[in-house]
């Protein structure tokens, strides 16, 4: 079956740094979905990517979608303190859907 | 309203008793989930409702049984629980367009905290 491996696992920056967290699927992904998920929360959707080589936007964040549709990252430029959470990517293939094991951001102000 | 509620917040059940987990949501989705949750782990798949009908089932020991009384309304029974089913159960739903579970964006629900004892 489709593996999702998501890296870093840990990340700890200091406020005003800017954070990127990976994802690469064993196999070509339909599309990928991005949740947040705060400490004591629950995951939250942030966006999907369906296009091969898609790159969408969303205020600090950036989110690209490999041309091979593999492979996906979320980089976020100058961290804010609200910005703390696990990150996770949701790689999508033949009706199945598979989170990664997340990225864990906490940032110091 | 985008949101999915879910109750009880916390509960703590020996691995005898017989509980039950409630989700409702009033989007109109018709594609509903059950999640496990452990600490530091992503979300778990357990089942998918589609249409009111069990779509999907993980490989989910019996002692779990999902139901789906109406398109709103999602309950986990649980019975002869094990100290290791302890986790953060969590529901999601999300229009059904017939591409399974990550075809749409899921929302989901605070989630309900179990403690098997």
């Amino acid at each position: 079956g489709q593996q999702v491996m998501q890296i870093p696992q840990y990340q700890h920056v200091q406020e005003g740094e800017d954070f990127t967290t990976y994802c690469n699927s064993s196999t070509t992904l339909s599309n990928i979905q991005w949740y947040k998920q705060r400490p004591g929360g629950h995951p939250v959707f942030l966006i999907q990517l369906v296009k091969s080589g898609e790159v969408k936007k969303q205020k600090r964040l950036t989110f690209q979608f490999g041309e091979a549709k593999k492979n996906s990252s979320l980089h976020i430029t100058a961290t804010q303190t609200t910005d703390v959470g696990t990150y996770f990517c949701a790689g999508v293939n033949n009706n199945d859907m598979r989170f990664g094991a997340g990225t864990r951001l906490t940032v110091k102000p | 309203d985008t949101e999915v509620t879910q109750t009880p917040k916390h509960l703590v059940m020996g691995m005898t008793n017989k509980k039950s987990l409630k989700c409702e949501q009033h989007m109109g989705h018709r594609a509903m989930y059950w999640y496990k949750q452990k600490a530091k782990k992503p979300p778990e798949l357990m089942f998918v409702y589609s249409y009111e009908k069990l779509s999907i089932n993980e490989s989910v020991p019996s002692r779990f049984s999902p139901e789906c009384p109406n398109s709103s309304l999602l309950n986990l029974h649980l019975h002869a629980l094990q100290p290791e089913d302890s986790a953060l159960y969590l529901c999601a739903s999300s229009q059904e367009g017939g591409g399974g579970p990550g075809y749409y964006e899921q929302y989901f629900g605070p989630g309900t905290r179990l403690t098997v004892t």
